[in-house]
């Protein structure tokens, strides 16, 4: 079945940029996903990139993918303090609707 | 729009007792989604709806896992007998299919624990 990555901690310092990485191994996934998850809240989604594009670039978000290597990064420039969070990467093609997830990466932004 | 609502945020049971999640998805969205998401197994899909009808349930635990959705307005996921191993946060999310990309907007979640 489906697989998707992520390594669980991510310590940087505000101002600096972060960057978050996924692996994801279904050769037909078609969208992923970036979704954003404060402390006792649901998940909110950031960003999204269809896979027939290598970048999106969002304010202060960019999404690379390497669609060869099934790898997926999300780049905050800038990281303030209000980034702190956990963030999911998740994917899905056009025969399923439901996303599978990746275990998330816990963002802290220290001052 | 209120975007997903779910009842209840918290719910503290004992082994055994039946438990009720509720959800009411945004208006006009014809898909819905039940996850759960725990430290052991991250998020993982329960179940979908596409326009109230059970799409795909593989990710149903077992038997003790039931959902329904008898309009376009609500939908419910019941545990019975509800065991410790259910203590997780539960997460609606509900999506307009039109094809392509569907972003899909989650609710705050429910947090069972069982005791």
């Amino acid at each position: 079945g489906e697989d998707v990555e992520q390594s669980l901690f991510l310590s940087v310092r505000e101002g600096d940029s972060s960057v978050i990485n996924c692996t994801y191994t279904d050769s037909s996934s078609t969208y992923l996903y970036w979704y954003k998850q404060e402390p006792g809240a649901g998940l909110q989604l950031l960003t999204y990139i269809f896979s027939n594009m290598d970048m999106k670039q969002d304010q202060r978000l960019t999404v690379l993918l390497n669609k060869k290597d099934k790898h997926l990064s999300l780049r905050i420039a800038d990281t303030q303090t209000g980034d702190s969070a956990i963030y999911f990467c998740a994917e899905t093609d056009t025969g399923r609707r439901a996303l599978t997830f990746g275990s998330g990466t816990r963002l802290q932004v220290q001052p | 729009d209120a975007g997903v609502i779910q009842s209840p945020r918290h719910e503290v049971t004992e082994m055994g007792q039946e438990v009720t999640l509720r959800c009411k998805p945004i208006s006009g969205h014809d898909y819905l989604f039940w996850y759960r998401q725990t430290m052991m197994r991250g998020l993982e899909l329960l179940i979908y709806f596409n326009n109230n009808v059970p799409i795909d349930d593989s990710g149903m635990p077992e038997d003790r896992f039931s959902a329904k959705m008898p309009n376009a307005s609500f939908s419910t996921l019941k545990i019975q007998p509800s065991e410790p191993r259910d203590s997780a946060v539960y997460f609606c999310a509900s999506s307009f299919g039109s094809g392509g990309h569907n972003e899909q907007f989650f609710g705050p979640g429910t947090r069972l624990t069982v005791l």
